[in-house]
C-alpha cells in the first residue's frame, strides 16, 4: 500500500524566513503525481505545487519551489520569504491510478505558522 | 469559473440518524472524489465518481454510500451515524480527461455527532 509520510507535526518560523516541509512517500509504481496541499483555518484544501513523477525538474511555483528525489522517494517543499498568510496545514499527498480512477494517499499534514 | 461547492457547511446530527451531504463540481469537471478529515485518521478516501459510475472505493463500511448525478453532482450518504462519524467530510473535483489531473476542493462539511 502507498504511504505518505510528513515527520513534522508543527513548525514554526518568522515572517520572511525560509522554511522546509519534509515528505516521504513508499510507492512501487513509476508513474504518479505528487501535491502539496494547503489548509489554512477557512478548511479551503488549496493546491500550493505539483509535481509530476517522470519529470526531473524540481517544481517552483513563486516563493514555493520542491526538492523531489525520486530514488530516496523524498518530497520536500520550501517556502521562500514566509508570509503571515502561509500560516495553515500542510498537506502532502501522492496521486496515483487505481481502477480507471485516481486517487489521493494524504500525509498527517504538518502545522506551520508564520509568526510576525 | 465557479469553484467545488459543497452543502451543507455544518450539520450536526444524533447517533443513529442518518445524513445527505452535497457537492457540486466545477462546471465542465466530470470526476468527484469524497475525502474524510478526522484529527485522528487524518484525510482518507471514501469513494470517487464518474459519469454517475463509483470507480473506487476506500476502506470504509457500508453505512457510507454515494452517487452522482447526469450533471456531475455528488451525494454521500451516511446511515445509522455513530459518534466516530463526526469529521469534516472533502468533496474535490477534476476534470479527468483520462489521466491524472489535479483534483480541486471544495470548503467542506463539519459534521458533528451527538
Amino acid at each position: 500500500a502507498q504511504t505518505v509520510t510528513q515527520s513534522q507535526p508543527e513548525m514554526s518560523v518568522q515572517e520572511a524566513e525560509t522554511v522546509t516541509l519534509s515528505c516521504t512517500y513508499d510507492t512501487s509504481e513509476n508513474n504518479y503525481y505528487l501535491f502539496w496541499y494547503k489548509q489554512p483555518p477557512s478548511r479551503q484544501m488549496i493546491l500550493v505545487i505539483r509535481q509530476e513523477a517522470y519529470k526531473q525538474q524540481n517544481a517552483t511555483e513563486n516563493r514555493f519551489s520542491v526538492n523531489f528525489q525520486k530514488a530516496a522517494k523524498s518530497f520536500s517543499l520550501k517556502i521562500s520569504d514566509s508570509q503571515l498568510g502561509d500560516t495553515a496545514m500542510y498537506f502532502c499527498a501522492f496521486m496515483k491510478w487505481v481502477q480507471g480512477a485516481q486517487k489521493l494517499v494524504f500525509g498527517q499534514g504538518t502545522r506551520l505558522t508564520i509568526n510576525p | 469559473k465557479a469553484g467545488v461547492t459543497q452543502t451543507p457547511r455544518y450539520l450536526i446530527k444524533t447517533r443513529g440518524q442518518q445524513v445527505t451531504l452535497s457537492c457540486s463540481p466545477i462546471s465542465g469537471h466530470r470526476s468527484v472524489s469524497w475525502y474524510q478529515q478526522t484529527p485522528g485518521q487524518g484525510l482518507q478516501f471514501l469513494f470517487e465518481y464518474f459519469s454517475e459510475t463509483q470507480r473506487n472505493k476506500g476502506n470504509f463500511p457500508g453505512r457510507f454510500s454515494g452517487r452522482q448525478f447526469s450533471n456531475s453532482r455528488s451525494e454521500m450518504n451516511v446511515s445509522t451515524l455513530e459518534l466516530g462519524d463526526s469529521a469534516l467530510y472533502l468533496c474535490a473535483s477534476s476534470l479527468d480527461p483520462g489521466g491524472i489531473t489535479e483534483a480541486f476542493f471544495g470548503q467542506g462539511t463539519r459534521l458533528t455527532v451527538v
